[in-house]
C-alpha cells in the first residue's frame, strides 16, 4: 500500500483558507487519494477524493500535483468546527483497502 | 449521503465476556465492510475486511478467533470480541463501501471498555 506523510499539526485562523499537504510519493497509477477528517470520538467523515485531476465539492478542494506524488486539501474558509484530525489516504483498488496514516491535527483559532 | 450506523455506541463489559458490535448501512447496500480499531491519540488501524457471504480477511496480527466477523447481508456486519480483556478496550469503527470509485462511509464508532 502506498504510504502517506502529513505534518502532525497545523494552525489556521478562522475565516482563512486552510491548506493541508500530503505526500504520497509511492502512489501507483490506479490508486486514488482520499481525504477524511475525524472529530474527537466520532467516526471519520469523508471529504473528497481524486485520481489525477483537481477536484472541488461543497466542503473542500483537492489539488493533486501532475506527478501525483503529493496533494493539498484546501478548506477555503475555515471555521472553528473544522478543527479535527485530517487523514490523507491512498486507496489501493487491487487490494480493496486503504491504510490510515497519522493524519494532521488542524486547529482553527478565533 | 450514505449513512452507516453502529450499535451500541458504547459498552462496558466484564473481563472474560463476549461483546457483539453491529454495523449497518442504512440507505445503500455494501458488499464490503471494514473494521478498524483506534486507541487514544492514535490513528485507525484496519483489523479486517468483510465481504458479504464469505469469510473475513484479517490483517496481520489480528486474531481471527478472538475478533469474529460475520457479514450475513448486504446491510449488516457484526464484530464479536470474544473473551474480552482490558487490553481490548478501544474505539471500534466500521465502514462500508458504496461502490467505485471506492468510497468508504464510516460509522460513528463503538467505545468498548472492558473492566
Amino acid at each position: 500500500d502506498a504510504k502517506t506523510t502529513q505534518p502532525p499539526s497545523m494552525d489556521c485562523a478562522e475565516g482563512r483558507a486552510a491548506n493541508l499537504p500530503c505526500n504520497h510519493s509511492t502512489i501507483s497509477g490506479n490508486e486514488y487519494v482520499y481525504w477524511y477528517r475525524q472529530i474527537h470520538s466520532q467516526g471519520p467523515q469523508y471529504i473528497i477524493h481524486g485520481l489525477k485531476n483537481n477536484e472541488t465539492n461543497e466542503m473542500a478542494s483537492l489539488i493533486i500535483t501532475e506527478d501525483r506524488k503529493s496533494s493539498t486539501l484546501i478548506l477555503p474558509h475555515a471555521t472553528l468546527r473544522d478543527t479535527a484530525v485530517y487523514y490523507c489516504i491512498v486507496f489501493n483498488t487491487n487490494a480493496g483497502k486503504s491504510t490510515f496514516g497519522d493524519g494532521t491535527t488542524l486547529t482553527v483559532k478565533p | 449521503g450514505a449513512v452507516v450506523s453502529q450499535h451500541p455506541s458504547w459498552v462496558i463489559c466484564k473481563s472474560g465476556t463476549s461483546v457483539k458490535i453491529e454495523c449497518r448501512s442504512l440507505d445503500f447496500q455494501a458488499t464490503t465492510m471494514f473494521w478498524y480499531r483506534q486507541f487514544p491519540k492514535q490513528s485507525l488501524m484496519l483489523m479486517a475486511t468483510s465481504n458479504e457471504g464469505s469469510k473475513a480477511t484479517y490483517e496481520q496480527g489480528v486474531e481471527k478467533d478472538k475478533f469474529l466477523i460475520n457479514h450475513a447481508s448486504l446491510t449488516l456486519s457484526t464484530l464479536t470480541v470474544t473473551s474480552a480483556h482490558p487490553e481490548d478496550s478501544s474505539f471500534y469503527i466500521c465502514s462500508a463501501g458504496a461502490g467505485g470509485p471506492y468510497e468508504q462511509y464510516f460509522g460513528p464508532g463503538t467505545r468498548l471498555t472492558v473492566t
